[in-house]
C-alpha cells in the first residue's frame, strides 16, 4: 500500500515570494491534515479536511496561507507572501474518517531567506 | 487546556540497553488515544505504538512497550535492546476531541 506522498521535498525561497506544496493521501483516506513543524518543536495542525470540506482551520494564518482539496483527494498548501518565520517542515497526514491514527508523509522542508 | 509534555529534551542509551522516554498529558476527556511517533533525520513521522485510553493493558510492539498510568496521566515508552537505528526524535501525542496534540519531542542518541 502506497503511503502519503508529498512534493517537493525541499524548497528554498526568498521572503515575500510564494510557494506551494502538494500532498496525496493514502488511498481511501478521506481525512487529510497539514501540519507545520518548526525546528525543535512538535507538529502543529494548520488545517484539516474531510473530503473536500474544511473541518478545522483555526490555526491557519489566513492572511498568507491557503489550502485546497478540490476533488477530495490530493491537496495543495500555499504560502503567499512567505516570511522568514515560515521556515519549517510542512507535514501532510491522512486517516480514515473518524479514525484516530494518522499516517504521515515525508514532509517538505521550507527555508525562507 | 489540552497539553502533552515531554520533560526530557535529550536522552542517550548504550546499544543493546533499555531506555524509557517520559510523557505526561492533560485532558478532561474520557475517550482519547495515545501515540508515540519516531522522527528520524529524514523527517518522516513514523508510528511506533498506540494505546487506547479505555484499555488497561499496556501496548507492546516488538521491542517497544508503553507504561500507561491513566490516573497519573502518564504514558512512557520503553525501548528494549536498543539499536543504532532507534536514534531519532520521539514524539508523544494524544488524540482528543478530534485533534492530535504533540509534545515537544525527545532526541534519543544510541551509543555503539
Amino acid at each position: 500500500e502506497a503511503g502519503v506522498a508529498q512534493s517537493p521535498r525541499y524548497k528554498i525561497i526568498e521572503k515575500r515570494q510564494s510557494v506551494a506544496f502538494w500532498c496525496n493521501p493514502i488511498s481511501g483516506h478521506a481525512t487529510l491534515y497539514w501540519y507545520q513543524q518548526i525546528l525543535g518543536q512538535g507538529p502543529k495542525l494548520l488545517i484539516q479536511f474531510q473530503n473536500n470540506g474544511v473541518v478545522d482551520d483555526s490555526q491557519l494564518p489566513k492572511d498568507r496561507f491557503s489550502a485546497e482539496r478540490l476533488k477530495g483527494v490530493d491537496s495543495t498548501l500555499k504560502i503567499q507572501p512567505a516570511k522568514l518565520e515560515d521556515s519549517a517542515v510542512y507535514l501532510c497526514a491522512s486517516s480514515f474518517p473518524g479514525q484516530e491514527t494518522q499516517y504521515f508523509g515525508p514532509g517538505t522542508r521550507l527555508l525562507v531567506l | 487546556a489540552q497539553t502533552v509534555t515531554q520533560s526530557q529534551p535529550e536522552m542517550s542509551v548504550q546499544e543493546a540497553e533499555t531506555v524509557t522516554l517520559s510523557c505526561t498529558y492533560d485532558t478532561s476527556e474520557s475517550d482519547y488515544y495515545l501515540f508515540w511517533y519516531k522522527q528520524p533525520p529524514s523527517r518522516q513521522m513514523i508510528l511506533v505504538i498506540r494505546q487506547e485510553a479505555y484499555k488497561q493493558q499496556n501496548a507492546t510492539e516488538n521491542r517497544f512497550s508503553v507504561n500507561f498510568q491513566k490516573a497519573a496521566k502518564s504514558f512512557s515508552l520503553k525501548i528494549s535492546d536498543s539499536q543504532l537505528g532507534d536514534a531519532a526524535m520521539y514524539f508523544c501525542a494524544c488524540y482528543m476531541t478530534g485533534k492530535l496534540i504533540f509534545g515537544q519531542g525527545t532526541t534519543l542518541q544510541v551509543k555503539p
